[in-house]
């Protein structure tokens, strides 16, 4: 079964504007957390924020936050004033405590940010 | 400056010459992991190594191989390259424990003809 589920193959946003990545997880381990990253076309993967199954917080690093919702096993992540250089691959990714040794990816979303 | 180096970040061969993709970490980490990235798929993780000389396979080990016979290098060989080994591979690295990041190298692109 597909243990990480990112729905939106590609996006457009406006410059400035909010974005919404969709992602949701499968897993029956109490204690996981969850990354997101980006890969420009460049190719790096460059991490962009956390959130463990733990935190009574939703996880925010500048423009990027998560909205974790537990009970419905997802954690989608918002981008907020897109700026032209949002332009990349996001991907969502699980690290469960039973298999911390590596990271569950979903297929990745391209969001493309328009002037 | 954490640093995950691989190399060659681009390669082209034929099928069947063997090659090895280098990994390096200066972090300490325990924790080393090989990943191929494929258009639609994210990355599947290929081989994974515990510490040195701890190795265990990934979710698309068949026609790979490692070793870990120091902390900081975790090479990924190719013994008999195929076509369908043709992607984008990345070497990672962490510390032990869930909210550690995992860290990746910039990629290595290998094409095989």
């Amino acid at each position: 079964a597909q243990k990480i589920t990112q729905t939106q193959p590609g996006m457009f946003v406006q410059e400035k504007e909010a974005v919404t990545l969709d992602c949701t997880y499968d897993t029956s381990d109490p204690s996981y957390g969850l990354f997101w990253y980006k890969q420009p076309s460049s190719g790096e993967m460059i991490f962009l924020i956390y959130q463990g199954s733990y935190d009574q917080q939703n996880a925010t690093e500048g423009r990027y936050s998560l909205n974790f919702q537990k009970a419905r096993k997802s954690a989608n992540l918002v981008i907020s004033a897109s700026q032209l250089g949002d332009s990349a691959m996001y991907f969502c990714a699980m690290r469960e405590g039973s298999n911390d040794y590596k990271l569950s990816f979903g297929a990745g979303t391209t969001v493309t940010v328009r002037a | 400056e954490a640093q995950v180096t691989q190399n060659p970040r681009y390669l082209i061969t034929v099928t069947g010459k063997k090659l090895t993709v280098t990994c390096s970490q200066n972090m300490n980490h325990e924790y080393m992991s090989w990943y191929r990235q494929d258009p639609g798929l994210g990355l599947r993780q290929i081989y994974y190594s515990m510490n040195v000389e701890v190795t265990d396979k990934g979710d698309v080990p068949e026609g790979y191989k490692v070793s870990r016979k120091e902390k900081r290098n975790f090479p990924l060989i190719l013994e008999s390259p195929s076509p369908n080994q043709t992607s984008l591979y990345f070497c990672a690295s962490s510390s032990i424990g869930l909210g550690n990041t995992i860290y990746f190298g910039e990629g290595s692109w290998l094409t095989v003809v």
